[in-house]
């Protein structure tokens, strides 16, 4: 089994700008996960999908940030007009349901200048 | 929400050295996990343990849910153990499935 892979490991932009991240789960995991962490802190859940079906979205997802699952498979999440302090690793989760245990990708970390 | 506390927040030891760390939560919980996360932020599982004991060589952790509680025991440190802990709990909501992670405690081997 390969583990959760995301895409890219690292991306540096500017103010303003848009940016997506990639995600693909450990395949047969029908559920998938995005956690946002700052330094210092411990992860914070953003949503997840049961399939293609976005199923619960948190306070900290504002309306620049967007995220789908188009097949069921990969997803994908976009932050508009990034801001300084959209600045974190981004982390992706899938799991089987059930058993709900969640495996981890390696994250993307974006620095926003 | 659930409040998720780990403790001790740091904890420096010397190498073969054995340690307990804590987690308390303050709601009933469907699931609870460990996580070890390295220096290059990736966070690598321990434990799945919602109850009860389970033990991977040198780790081992304990779930006493009717408490609240969970524990994880490291025996014999290796430098490679370094690095920040973090449990994390899922409410015994239904439909709820976002982790809630602690505070974490981070673990430094001394060799």
């Amino acid at each position: 089994d390969t583990g959760v892979s995301q895409d890219p490991r690292h991306k540096i932009t500017k103010r303003g700008q848009n940016v997506t991240f990639r995600c693909d789960p450990i395949s047969e995991h029908n559920r998938l996960y995005w956690y946002r962490q700052t330094l210092g802190q411990g992860p914070e859940f953003l949503t997840y999908f049961q399939n293609e079906a976005q199923l619960e979205k948190s306070r900290l997802l504002s309306d620049r940030f967007s995220a789908e699952r188009p097949k069921g498979s990969f997803s994908t999440l976009e932050i508009q007009r990034t801001e300084q302090g959209d600045s974190a690793m981004y982390l992706c989760a899938s799991s089987k349901s059930p058993p709900r245990e969640q495996y981890f990708g390696p994250g993307t970390r974006l620095t926003v200048l | 929400g659930i409040q998720v506390e780990q403790s001790p927040p740091d904890l420096i030891l010397q190498e073969g050295a054995n340690s307990t760390l804590r987690c308390n939560f303050s709601d009933s919980v469907n699931n609870l996990q460990w996580f070890h996360q390295n220096p290059w932020g990736q966070l690598i599982n321990l434990f799945y343990i919602p109850s009860g004991t389970k033990q991977n060589g040198r780790l081992s952790a304990t779930t006493v849910a009717t408490e609240r509680y969970s524990l994880l025991y490291i025996s014999s440190s290796q430098t490679t153990d370094s690095g920040v802990y973090f449990c994390a709990v899922v409410l015994s909501n239904f439909g709820n499935e976002k982790l809630t992670f602690g505070t974490g405690t981070r673990l430094t081997i001394i060799p």
